[in-house]
């Protein structure tokens, strides 16, 4: 139990142009969900939290934006990355939360963006 | 803020030897929870251990076991048995509630393990 999937898993796009990464939880419901970004070999860095029916939250220094999160449904979250330009190239990861009061979070296999 | 820090960048062990992990985290907060995540080659983060502060009896789960040293600010994961399944990047994850119902996780820099056979 407590499968998250994300999708696509690698995406190449242009400069300039936006992107749509999605995540779903496959057999619960999370109210609660995370957006990572990972840098090659190293540590991941909380984006954004992710509530159902509202705004997300954002972390200090990552643009809003830039970084469109939306969690319109109790398994599905998705984040856009608008105007895309070569820094932004990275690896996404989501994360949902199946029970608050356990805190364990699920994780996503992860989407490589490459940015040309 | 709170900060984790993970000192040991890579490690290896032989097969079937015991390997110990450090973390070491800095809050003031009194309620919160501890993870080792690990990150295999296909970089899909899966859950270790997990620990909650307010517990006092070290967490353990099959050949995985953390030394939880909350004064100390401490913790750490001991791997018994090392299979070269266990080759993984190994992350350290501080987690804190908020009363706004909100979490913030923070993760520590990762240690490399290398299981040698």
């Amino acid at each position: 139990g407590a499968v998250v999937s994300q999708h696509p898993s690698w995406v190449i796009c242009k400069s300039g142009t936006s992107v749509k990464i999605e995540c779903r939880s496959l057999d619960f419901q999370a109210t609660t969900m995370f957006w990572y970004r990972q840098f090659p070999k190293q540590s991941l860095m909380l984006m954004a939290t992710s509530n159902e029916g509202s705004k997300a939250t954002y972390e200090q220094g990552v643009e809003k934006d830039k970084f469109l999160i939306n969690h319109a449904s109790l398994t599905l979250s998705t984040l856009t990355v608008t105007s895309a330009h070569p820094e932004d190239s990275s690896f996404y990861i989501c994360s949902a939360l199946p029970d608050i009061y356990s805190y364990e979070q699920y994780f996503g296999p992860g989407t490589r963006l490459t940015v040309t | 803020a709170q900060t984790v820090t993970q000192s040991q960048p890579e490690m290896s062990v032989q097969e079937a030897e015991t390997v110990t992990l450090s973390c070491t985290y800095d809050t003031s907060e009194s309620n919160y929870y501890l993870f080792w995540y690990k990150q295999p080659p296909s970089r899909q983060m899966i859950l270790v251990i997990r620990q909650e502060a307010y517990k006092q009896q070290n967490a353990t789960e099959n050949r995985f076991s953390v030394n939880f040293q909350k004064a100390a600010k401490s913790f750490s994961l001991k791997i018994s048995d090392s299979q070269l399944g266990d080759t993984a990047m190994y992350f350290c994850a501080f987690m804190m509630p908020s009363t706004s119902g909100t979490y913030k996780y923070i993760f520590g820099t990762g240690t490399r393990l290398k299981v040698l056979a």
